[in-house]
């Protein structure tokens, strides 16, 4: 069966700061791994996805994640926080890339400040 | 772009009452997902459908259904509302090929 953790339910930055919010996966086989990001009162939508192909993915608003196996990471980063980047972000697994389901953490909410 | 349609964006019901929340989809995928979202509980799956007609359980079907007589449409329904429904339900379409969901924006749903 597959899972996510995500560690830390709510992240403080300062403007300008790193960003990092975490994500572990459980997978009986290679995993497909995605972040979404839900501002207020919207639905979510993609910020970036793992394949299996390179190992660091790069997504939208400058946002990248690693793929580390050993691990079993997938964490989120941002060089340098943006008050655009406030938000909730959460980490997807899914064992298959057609009809099988995705799983979702129970999300990280980004505080930014100023 | 893909499109995702929910109905109602805020639905106020009383307990006991049927409660349908509808979504549509333009892009003519064959996945379409339901799911609730509760503070520190995330997105829980509570069914998912691969074609007309067809519908599978998620995590947690407890006192809901679907229905999809359509291959755009996939319905939600609250055959006898409890307060303990009261959430926020997404609506999703997965594309086949790229593995990403399409996510509606919401429908907020107080049961009384």
């Amino acid at each position: 069966a597959q899972s996510v953790t995500q560690l830390g339910s709510h992240v403080s930055v300062s403007e300008g700061a790193l960003v990092l919010l975490r994500c572990n996966y459980s997978s009986s086989v290679p995993p497909y791994l995605f972040w979404y990001v839900q501002y207020p009162n919207q639905g979510l939508q993609l910020l970036l996805k793992y394949t299996s192909a390179a190992t660091l993915v790069k997504g939208i608003n400058g946002f990248e994640a690693e793929f580390k196996k050993s691990e079993t990471s997938f964490h989120l980063t941002k060089p340098s926080a943006h008050m655009s980047d406030a938000a909730e972000y959460f980490c997807a697994v899914s064992e298959n890339f057609g009809n099988e389901k995705l799983t979702f953490g129970t999300g990280t909410r980004l505080t930014i400040i100023p | 772009d893909v499109k995702v349609t929910q109905s109602s964006r805020y639905l106020v019901k009383r307990t006991g009452e049927k409660v349908f929340l509808e979504c549509v989809q333009d892009m003519d995928h064959e996945n379409m997902f339901w799911y609730r979202q509760d503070p520190g509980l995330g997105l829980r799956l509570i069914y998912f459908s691969y074609d007309v007609k067809m519908k599978e359980k998620g995590d947690i079907p407890e006192g809901y259904s679907v229905s999809r007589e359509k291959k755009e449409r996939f319905s939600l329904i609250l055959e006898s509302a409890s307060t303990n429904q009261t959430s926020m339900y997404l609506c999703a379409t997965r594309d086949g090929t790229t593995g990403e969901l399409f996510f509606g924006e919401g429908s907020r749903l107080t049961v009384l």
